[in-house]
């Protein structure tokens, strides 16, 4: 089973500020890596996809990188409504989630 | 648009079990890989379950295997997920989700379904 390893855990920052998002998988997932968001009662929402596409929606501020076993998923300056749960998920081999990167206001 | 809607998920026993559906339209269901992707209260996603589009082949995470069984009726679009031998481990929202494409992301989700195992 491939393994995704999500960090931080946990981002605290400020609207405005970059923030970088880390995914590592286990093994090489070549580029079957996708990013969903989560707000808070809210259903997962497809990012990006196939590690660098982003997914209808959502603004350049986001990008996506990466490819083998680690990927980036990046806000370049975040917005209020960016203040979510972020999963990274592979299907290279099965499917596996990461266990989430809370970005939060600081 | 694209609608999915889980339907099914209620409090049962342990050692119970249960029948989720999920009712699709606004794209061509018989077309589509579908999955199930469940949600414990607090945590993160955990992937559960996925079936190919004709439904010749289905896929299980270990810790449903031997227990849950993936099915679809592409004359109803409509998918299912038969759950047995429930256990407080199951306990989640379950979602079905739609993929993109073959080994593609999941671009369509539904709004999730309670399911909650305790006596």
């Amino acid at each position: 089973e491939i393994v995704l390893t999500q960090s931080p855990a946990t981002l605290s920052l400020s609207p405005g500020e970059r923030a970088t998002l880390s995914c590592r998988a286990s093994q090489s997932v070549s580029n079957f890596l996708a990013w969903y968001q989560q707000k808070p009662g809210q259903t997962p929402r497809l990012l990006m996809y196939n590690a660098s596409n982003r997914a209808t929606g959502f603004p350049a501020r986001f990008s996506g990188s990466g490819s083998g076993t680690d990927f980036t998923l990046t806000i370049s300056s975040l917005e209020p409504e960016d203040f979510a749960i972020y999963y990274c998920q592979q299907r290279y081999d099965s499917w596996t989630f990461g266990q989430g990167t809370k970005v939060e206001i600081k | 648009e694209v609608q999915l809607l889980e339907s099914g998920g209620v409090l049962v026993q342990p050692g119970g079990s249960l029948r989720l559906s999920c009712a699709a339209s606004g794209f061509t269901f018989g077309n589509c890989g579908m999955t199930w992707v469940r949600q414990a209260p607090g945590k993160g996603l955990e992937w559960v379950s996925a079936i190919s589009a004709g439904g010749e082949r289905t896929y299980y995470a270990d810790s449903v295997k031997g227990r849950f069984t993936i099915s679809r009726d592409n004359s109803k679009n409509t998918l299912y997920l038969q759950m047995n031998s429930l256990s407080a481990e199951d306990t989640a929202l379950y979602y079905c989700a739609k993929e993109l494409s073959f080994r593609g992301p999941l671009d369509s989700w539904g709004q999730g379904t309670l399911v909650t195992v305790s006596s």
